[in-house]
């Protein structure tokens, strides 16, 4: 089955500093990744998705790439703020047409003032 | 506004007792899913439902079930708790297969 590994699991950076979280996901066949951000004792909240037939996508401070031949995705955050300060999670869907996400381990952003 | 609640933010259980996590979605979506989440494991799906009365086993089932009766509302059982299950429970709910999930706010569980 999918696996999806994420890296870092911490990252600590400068107020107005980019930040960048790298997944790898093993089904050749997946062809949706979202991108969640969850705020200490929130819940998860969908903040970015790619589809397999593009290869990146922008929504103002956020960005998404995504490589198929090398499969990995990654998610840049420019000019930080503090609010963006959570748990980030990637995801890959299980196959191109599973009901199923398989969800990475998460990243610990802090943003410090 | 898409809404998906869980009927407690926090239950304390004992070992050996059975447990019910309720979930109920009010945007007519098809497909359910419960997940587990703990400290540097990420969500991990317990079980997924695509439609009333319908369920299929996530990666971790061992100890649930769950149940689908009507298509808002999906239940997490846990037959009879274990320490082991004490974790943070999220419900989820989605309109399409490989779409946008919605989260509920989730309950967390301790089993004594």
């Amino acid at each position: 089955g999918e696996n999806v590994e994420q890296h870092p699991s911490t990252l600590s950076v400068q107020e107005g500093d980019s930040a960048v979280i790298k997944c790898t996901y093993s089904d050749s066949a997946s062809n949706y990744f979202p991108w969640y951000k969850q705020e200490l004792g929130k819940r998860p909240q969908l903040i970015i998705d790619i589809r397999s037939n593009v290869g990146e996508k922008k929504d103002q401070r956020i960005a998404v790439t995504l490589n198929k031949t090398a499969k990995h995705f990654s998610l840049h955050i420019t000019e930080t703020q503090p609010e963006d300060s959570a748990v980030y999670f990637c995801a890959a869907s299980e196959g191109d047409s599973s009901y199923k996400l398989i969800f990475g381990s998460g990243t610990r952003l802090l943003v410090r003032p | 506004d898409v809404k998906v609640t869980q009927s407690s933010r926090y239950l304390v259980k004992r070992t050996g007792e059975k447990v019910f996590l309720e979930c109920v979605q009010d945007m007519d979506h098809e497909n359910m899913f419960w997940y587990r989440q703990d400290p540097g494991l990420g969500l991990r799906l317990i079980y997924f439902s695509y439609d009333v009365k319908m369920k299929e086993k996530g990666d971790i089932p061992e100890g649930y079930s769950v149940s689908r009766e009507k298509k808002e509302r999906f239940s997490l059982i846990l037959e009879s708790a274990s320490t082991n299950q004490t974790s943070m429970y999220l419900c989820a709910s989605s309109f399409i297969a490989g779409g946008e999930q919605f989260f509920g706010p989730g309950t967390r569980l301790t089993v004594l």
